[in-house]
């Protein structure tokens, strides 16, 4: 089955600088991959999509890498702020079957 | 659109007993899957239905249970409840676009099991 391994469950870092969290999996190659945000007691929200011919995505202060050699996803959040804590969980898309599979998540404070 | 929807939000229940709940997916979507998540589990995969039928599922016993009506809503229900299935239970809906898929997540509904 699908592993799916996201860098230590917490990180804190200081308002202003980026944060940078890793997802990494093993077992298949996906066509894309997805990173969600999730608050404390609500659902996961979809934040970008980037799909394997691409190798890097933008949208406002978050940035995403996928390197396909490397089996990794890179996301960034620069000029990070104390709304931006929350949990960010990686996704890939089904393979054989129809099932998503999300990593654990890294759970994101920032520290004002 | 409207997004998901799960009812009810908050449930207590004692073990023993069995509990149903509700989801809406967005209109159009006919895929619908169920996770519980724990702390320090994550998301785990329950089982998920398009069109009414199961696809797949997880490695859950057989207590857990779903189904999946004509108008894509769906509802899961746990028998004979247990401590531990206290836990945060995630609906998702999604449809497919040429490839690619997204999950759009209801808010969940909070089960507390005494």
């Amino acid at each position: 089955s699908q592993k799916i391994e996201q860098n230590s469950e917490a990180l804190n870092i200081q308002e202003g600088k980026t944060a940078t969290l890793t997802c990494n999996y093993t077992n298949y190659s996906p066509a894309y991959l997805q990173w969600y945000r999730q608050d404390p007691g609500r659902g996961p929200v979809f934040l970008l999509l980037i799909r394997e011919n691409e190798k890097e995505k933008r949208k406002e202060r978050l940035k995403v890498t996928f390197d396909t050699t490397l089996k990794q996803s890179l996301f960034h959040i620069t000029a990070s702020q104390p709304a931006d804590s929350a949990t960010y969980l990686c996704a890939l898309p089904p393979n054989t079957g129809n099932q998503f599979y999300f990593g654990t998540g890294t759970s994101l404070t920032v520290i004002p | 659109k409207a997004g998901v929807t799960q009812t009810p939000r908050y449930l207590i229940k004692t073990r023993g007993q069995q509990v149903t709940l509700s989801c809406s997916p967005i209109s159009g979507h006919r895929s619908v899957s169920w996770y519980q998540q724990t702390p320090g589990q994550g998301l785990q995969f329950l089982f998920e239905y398009f069109s009414e039928t199961q696809r797949n599922k997880g490695n859950f016993p057989g207590r857990f249970s779903g189904r999946q009506f004509s108008n894509s809503r769906s509802e899961m229900n746990v028998s004979t409840l247990e401590l531990g299935d206290s836990a945060l239970y995630l609906c998702a809906s999604s449809y497919l676009s040429g490839i690619q898929e997204t999950q759009y997540f209801g808010p969940g509904t909070r089960l507390l099991v005494l």
